[in-house]
């Protein structure tokens, strides 16, 4: 089965920088990868989805790229602000089973 | 609407005792998942549902039930609590297999500990 592995150490930026989270995957290139939010306490919340003839993907301050060859996608937030601090996570489908598989998921905290 | 929706919010159990979390969500979604998420664990599925009447298992479904009789409804039932449950689960939808144009929402979650 698919294994998404994501950087488990939190990762400190200072505001205004660009964030950049990391996701791998082993074994089958996924035909898509989506990314969520989740802030403490609560549940994810979806973010964006890259598909696999995508390199990049765009949504406001968030920019997507998915690199087959590596078997990485990296996540960026630009401009980053406070109110960005939260977990972000990895997930694309097993396809062994009709679910998807979560990262662990990355804690980002952006200092003002 | 609602969106998703999870009773209890917080819960506390003996080692041997029985319960359901509760599940509803008014989007019409057919698929609909539980998980669970412990620290550094990340989400790992326990059951997910493809459509009323369907259920099947996911990465860690011993000590778990689930059933689907209606489309806004899946219930996670406990069998006997274990201090191994003490978690976080979550329970998500989707309008069909999440996919590349189906995004899950997800509930609030049940914070669950089992003494």
């Amino acid at each position: 089965s698919q294994k998404i592995e994501q950087n488990s150490e939190a990762l400190n930026i200072q505001e205004g920088k660009t964030a950049t989270l990391t996701c791998n995957y082993t074994n089958y290139s996924p035909a898509y990868l989506q990314w969520y939010r989740q802030d403490p306490g609560r549940g994810p919340v979806f973010l964006l989805l890259i598909r696999e003839n995508e390199k990049e993907k765009r949504k406001e301050r968030l920019k997507v790229t998915f690199d087959t060859t590596l078997k990485q996608s990296l996540f960026h937030i630009t401009a980053s602000q406070p109110a960005d601090s939260a977990t972000y996570l990895c997930a694309s489908l097993d396809t062994g089973r009709r679910a998807l598989t979560f990262g662990s998921g990355t804690r980002l905290q952006v200092q003002p | 609407n609602a969106g998703v929706t999870q009773t209890p919010k917080f819960q506390v159990l003996k080692t041997g005792q029985s319960m359901t979390l509760q599940c509803a969500q008014d989007m019409n979604h057919e698929y609909m998942s539980w998980y669970r998420q412990d620290p550094g664990m990340g989400l790992r599925l326990i059951h997910y549902s493809v459509g009323a009447g369907i259920t099947d298992q996911g990465e860690v479904p011993n000590g778990y039930n689930v059933s689907r009789s209606t489309t806004e409804d899946f219930p996670l039932r406990l069998l006997s609590a274990a201090p191994s449950q003490t978690s976080v689960y979550f329970c998500a939808s989707s309008l069909g297999v999440p996919g590349s144009y189906n995004e899950q929402f997800f509930g609030p979650g049940t914070r669950l500990t089992v003494l």
